[in-house]
């Protein structure tokens, strides 16, 4: 079935560095989803991505999906501690079946 | 709106032994779903549903079974705990294929 895979699967930065997570799949995706997840929490939707090309931002956070339609990344510029946590990103395998990365585990250096 | 609840937060199991991990929405959605988060890994699909009375085996169905009677309700129950299945347990649910809004997840240690 679908995969996607996420790289890398650690990364330690220095507070105030810049990250970036990789997705990719060996399929086109019809859309690509993100997640964040607090360390002993619960996964929480960052945001989806649906059109070739597409760049969306949140604050300090920059999306991008592949003009095939098979990557994605996440960026977050000038990191701050409470951007500690692991990134999933995630795609629909059919219309029901939410297929999970790895995901990225980001610890900060304060 | 409590959003998706699930109980309990943590149990220990001995094995062989069963046990029904409950998750309940009250965002009125048809898609309900369980994964399982081993240590340091990403999430699978265990079972899913998209509406009372329809279920379907996820990616790792295997020593699990669901139910959905009601759209706000989707219990998971484990048959004969093993040591594989210590684990964290999410439900997660979401309106179609769109955002999924997880529980804050069940976890299982059987020893």
């Amino acid at each position: 079935g679908q995969q996607v895979m996420q790289i890398p699967q650690y990364q330690h930065v220095q507070e105030g560095e810049d990250f970036t997570t990789y997705c990719n799949s060996s399929t086109t995706l019809s859309n690509i989803q993100w997640y964040k997840q607090r360390p002993g929490g619960h996964p929480v939707f960052l945001i989806q991505l649906v059109k070739s090309g597409e760049v969306k931002k949140q604050k300090r956070l920059t999306f991008q999906f592949g003009e095939a339609k098979k990557n994605s990344s996440l960026h977050i510029t000038a990191t701050q501690t409470t951007d500690v946590g692991t990134y999933f990103c995630a795609a629909y395998q059919g219309a029901q079946k939410l297929v999970f990365g790895q995901g990225t585990r980001l610890t900060i250096n304060p | 709106n409590a959003g998706v609840t699930q109980t309990p937060k943590f149990r220990i199991l001995k094995i062989g032994q069963s046990m029904t991990l409950q998750c309940t929405q009250d965002m009125n959605h048809n898609y309900m779903y369980w994964y399982r988060q081993d240590p340091g890994m990403g999430l699978k699909l265990i079972y899913y549903s998209v509406g009372a009375g329809i279920t379907d085996k996820g990616e790792v169905p295997n020593g699990y079974n669901v139910s959905r009677s009601t759209t706000e309700d989707f219990p998971l129950r484990l048959e004969l705990a093993a040591p594989s299945q210590t684990s964290v347990y999410f439900c997660a649910s979401s309106y179609s294929s769109e955002t999924q809004y997880f529980g804050p997840g069940t976890r299982l240690l059987v020893l």
